[in-house]
């Protein structure tokens, strides 16, 4: 079974802080993506990544920032924490179809839920 | 803008009988369609999916539909069972041009099935 790890369970960081979220994977997947989930407005993309240093904006990227330096791991960085970025984060993988260029099934971690303060 | 909208936040159904989840889209443009299934605590996990170009799709007691003229598709679940209790996400896969395409999620059906 594919496997995405996220770091933390639960977060919590006083605004202005530089915050880390770390999410490894263990399927050797081509795709990383990282979402927030908001009751009302389902799971937003907020950066995704289709290679190794390789990085895309997704819908939401203001204030944020990821790195990808290795495979399995993808990490998304909030550059100082505000209260709106309270939130829970979801970190999902997937593995690219050489057929069509692309897979659409998503491994999903556990998820962080982070807290602002 | 909401690309991928799912009207009802909630829904509630007795056990065995059919569960019916909507799910609406504006984007003539996405060209596969997937349902994820999320408990608390946990991150979704994928249910089934169907591309643009067929109108049905059925795996055991699930199956989507997918009405291209309105914009539309929905699962179904028959029968409903309690561990069936779960959001339902509807996504939409939108290929922009990249290396990758991007999955955009509805809001999501809270579906509590009743003993």
């Amino acid at each position: 079974d594919v496997k995405v790890t996220q770091s933390s369970r639960y977060l919590v960081k006083r605004t202005g802080e530089k915050v880390f979220l770390e999410c490894v994977q263990d399927m050797d997947h081509e795709n990383m993506f990282w979402y927030r989930q908001d009751p009302g407005l389902g799971l937003r993309l907020i950066y995704f990544s289709y290679d190794v240093k390789m990085k895309e904006k997704g819908d939401i990227p203001e204030g944020y920032s990821v790195s990808r330096e290795k495979k399995e791991r993808f990490s998304l960085i909030l550059e100082s924490a505000s209260t709106n970025q309270t939130s829970m984060y979801l970190c999902a993988s997937s593995f690219r179809s050489y057929a069509t260029g692309f897979n659409e099934k998503l491994f999903f971690g556990s998820g962080t839920q982070l807290s602002v303060l | 803008d909401q690309q991928v909208k799912q009207n009802s936040p909630s829904l509630s159904v007795q056990e065995g009988r059919i569960s019916i989840l909507n799910c609406d889209y504006t984007n003539s443009m996405f060209d596969y369609f997937l349902w994820y299934k999320k408990y608390p605590a946990e991150g979704p996990t994928f249910l089934i999916s169907i591309s643009s170009i067929k109108d049905k799709n059925e795996d055991g007691r699930f199956t989507v539909f997918l009405n291209k003229s309105a914009k539309h598709l929905s699962l179904h679940i028959v029968p409903s069972q309690p561990g069936d209790s779960a959001v339902y996400f509807c996504a939409a896969s939108l290929n922009y041009g990249g290396a990758t395409n991007k999955l955009i999620f509805g809001t999501g059906t809270l579906l509590a099935v009743q003993p």
